[in-house]
């Protein structure tokens, strides 16, 4: 089962920062939260990934709080074209595990002009 | 294009007939995924290799699913003997072994599934 929780659905106007939440409250010391997104009828986009530090790259930034128990995924100027479905994924990575990504339902965001 | 090549994009088939999706994954990555997605839900895991080897499978793949890296490069998903149920988007993902802090899964754009 996915150990995350995120709202169903999220609009926000274009060119507004998109902030979308994902709670995590059981994650493991070891565990990184990764971000993907799937624009309709296409496969998984990676966006980001973080331990406990902030992260940001040229798509997005990630927010986590110091528990570790939430994040928050910042677009800082949603265009149309990031209206999709975005996951939060806890994820155990290591040599020896099968370090696969459990996918929950998502967050769809709906950015409109 | 280097990334997750999947093939055919789309098939649509008589229930009662076998079907085999192809999945090249990124050049150099060991490790191979396939996940499946029905609509309004997220991708659910199926089975992973690394190299040759398959690792691990889901209780979702029955025993008229079958997955093949013979090679440990490309890989394949025949689904034997379709029932309507199977109509979904199968997603082939790759990536290297991961360390510590994991490596990246990336994943093709999906072969639709249509069983009529």
């Amino acid at each position: 089962d996915a150990k995350t929780t995120q709202p169903p659905s999220m609009d926000c106007a274009e060119g507004r920062a998109a902030n979308l939440p994902c709670n995590h409250s059981t994650i493991s010391g070891n565990e990184y939260v990764y971000w993907y997104r799937q624009i309709h009828s296409q496969g998984p986009q990676y966006i980001i990934h973080g331990l406990k530090n902030n992260e940001t790259n040229e798509m997005a930034s990630l927010i986590i709080t110091e528990d570790r128990k939430s994040s928050t995924l910042i677009l800082p100027h949603a265009t149309l074209r990031d209206t999709a479905v975005y996951y939060c994924i806890v994820r155990s990575p290591g040599r020896y595990n099968t370090d696969k990504l459990i996918f929950g339902t998502g967050t769809r965001l709906q950015v409109f002009p | 294009d280097t990334g997750v090549s999947q093939n055919p994009r789309h098939k649509i088939t008589k229930r009662g007939q076998n079907v085999t999706f192809r999945c090249d994954p990124i050049s150099e990555h060991n490790r191979l995924y396939w996940y499946r997605q029905t609509l309004g839900q997220g991708p659910e895991f199926l089975t992973y290799f690394q190299n040759e080897a398959q690792l691990e499978k889901s209780r979702l793949l029955s025993d008229r699913f079958s997955a093949e890296r013979p090679k440990g490069s490309f890989s394949t998903l025949e689904i034997q003997r379709t029932e309507q149920g199977d109509s979904a988007m199968y997603l082939c993902a790759s990536s290297l072994t991961a360390g510590d802090s994991g490596n990246t899964i990336y994943f093709g754009e999906g072969s639709w599934l249509t069983v009529v």
